[in-house]
This record gives structure tokens, sequence and C-alpha cells, in this order.
């Protein structure tokens, strides 16, 4: 069965810091890949995907993501994180037309 | 209105009452979910309808009742909750197709069962 694995609970970086978070999936087959993004109270925006092709991935609000085969992982990244980036971020995987499957999601905390 | 939204934003029942949330997508999309999303809990997928026809239902007790007359509503009918069932309900829709499904989310019901 599919799976997908954020390692980090929780997250704390500094405005204006540079961002990473982890996402790591199971599976044989080359998978469908996003992020999305949680603020308090809303629902979940896409970011972000990867369904073939070049393998860095831009998104919405200044977010990429790498799909990197060899290590089962498609982190996402930004270069200097503002405070309105503060919210909770899910990696979902999918393959096929089996729906996607969420990660436990990390919780990004911006320090001023 | 865009997207997908959902209505109502708030509710509080008690664990007697029956209530209804709405789930309306405006982008064309032929399946729709319910999820529930709990503190400290992973993302709970409860039910799948593509074009219009259930096809899928993890193992969800029978109070949560879902109906979809269209490919662009969807409802979830609650009674008799129970007070575990207080979380953020969240409606998404995607265009399914064999090649990944890229869905998009409402804002969510946040439910309170006294």
């Amino acid at each position: 069965a599919q799976s997908v694995t954020q390692p980090d609970i929780h997250i704390t970086v500094s405005e204006g810091a540079s961002l990473e978070l982890r996402c790591n999936y199971s599976y044989g087959a080359t998978p469908y890949l996003f992020w999305y993004v949680q603020s308090p109270g809303q629902g979940l925006q896409l970011l972000l995907k990867y369904f073939s092709g070049d393998t860095l991935v831009q998104g919405i609000k200044g977010f990429e993501a790498e799909f990197k085969r060899s290590q089962s992982s498609f982190n996402l990244r930004k270069p200097s994180v503002h405070w309105s980036d503060a919210a909770e971020y899910f990696c979902a995987v999918g393959y096929g037309s089996y729906i996607p499957t969420f990660g436990r999601g990390t919780s990004l905390i911006v320090h001023p | 209105e865009t997207g997908v939204t959902q209505t109502p934003r708030h509710l509080v029942m008690g664990m007697t009452n029956k209530k209804s949330l709405k789930c309306e997508q405006h982008l064309g999309h032929n399946a729709m979910y319910w999820y529930k999303q709990s503190a400290k809990k992973p993302l709970e997928l409860m039910f799948v309808y593509n074009f219009k026809e259930q096809t899928e239902n993890n193992s969800v007790p029978s109070r949560f009742s879902p109906e979809c007359p269209n490919s662009s509503h969807l409802f979830l009918h609650l009674h008799t909750l129970q007070p575990e069932d207080s979380a953020l309900y969240l409606c998404a829709s995607s265009q399914a197709h064999d090649g990944g499904d890229t869905q998009y989310f409402g804002p969510g019901t946040r439910l309170t069962v006294l």
C-alpha cells in the first residue's frame, strides 16, 4: 500500500530564513506527489504537484519542491520564509487512479 | 462562487440532533470526497463519490450518511452523533482520471458535538 511520511511534526524558523519540509513515500512505481498548505480553520490549498517531467517543481507563494527518486523524497523548500507562511503543510502521494494518501502534516512556526 | 464551498462553516449540535453539511463545487469535477480532520490525527477519508456513485466508504459509522444528488453537490447527513465526532469536516473535489487526482478542498465545517 502507498504511504507517505512527514518526519517532522513541528518546524520552527526565523522570518527570512530558508525552509525545507521533508516528505518521503514508499511504493515501487513513480508516484504523483502533492504539497498542500492549511491555515488555521481553513481547508487545504494546493501549493504544487509533480506528475512527470522536470523533477524541480515550482508552486505558488514562492515554494518549490524536488522529486528525488533515489531517495523516495519530495521535499518542499522556500528560500526566505514570511510570517504569513506559518501554517500546517501536508504532503500527499497518489498512484494511477488511486486516491492520494496524505501525510500527518508538519506545523511551521515562524519567529519574527 | 468559485472553487469548493461548504456550509455551514461552524455547527454546534447536541447528540440527539439531526443536521446536514453541504458542499458545492464549481469546478466541473466528477468526483467528490468527505474527509474528517481531528486534532493530532491524520486526515481521514470518509466517503468518495465518482459520477454520483459512492465508490468508497471507509468503515464510517452509520450515524454519518452521505448523499450526492449530482456531480456538483455533496451532503453529509448527521444524526445521533457522539462528542468524539467533533472535528473539521472537509469536502474536496477532483476530475477523476487515470493520472493522479488533484483534489481541491473547501474551507471545512467545524463541528462541535455537545
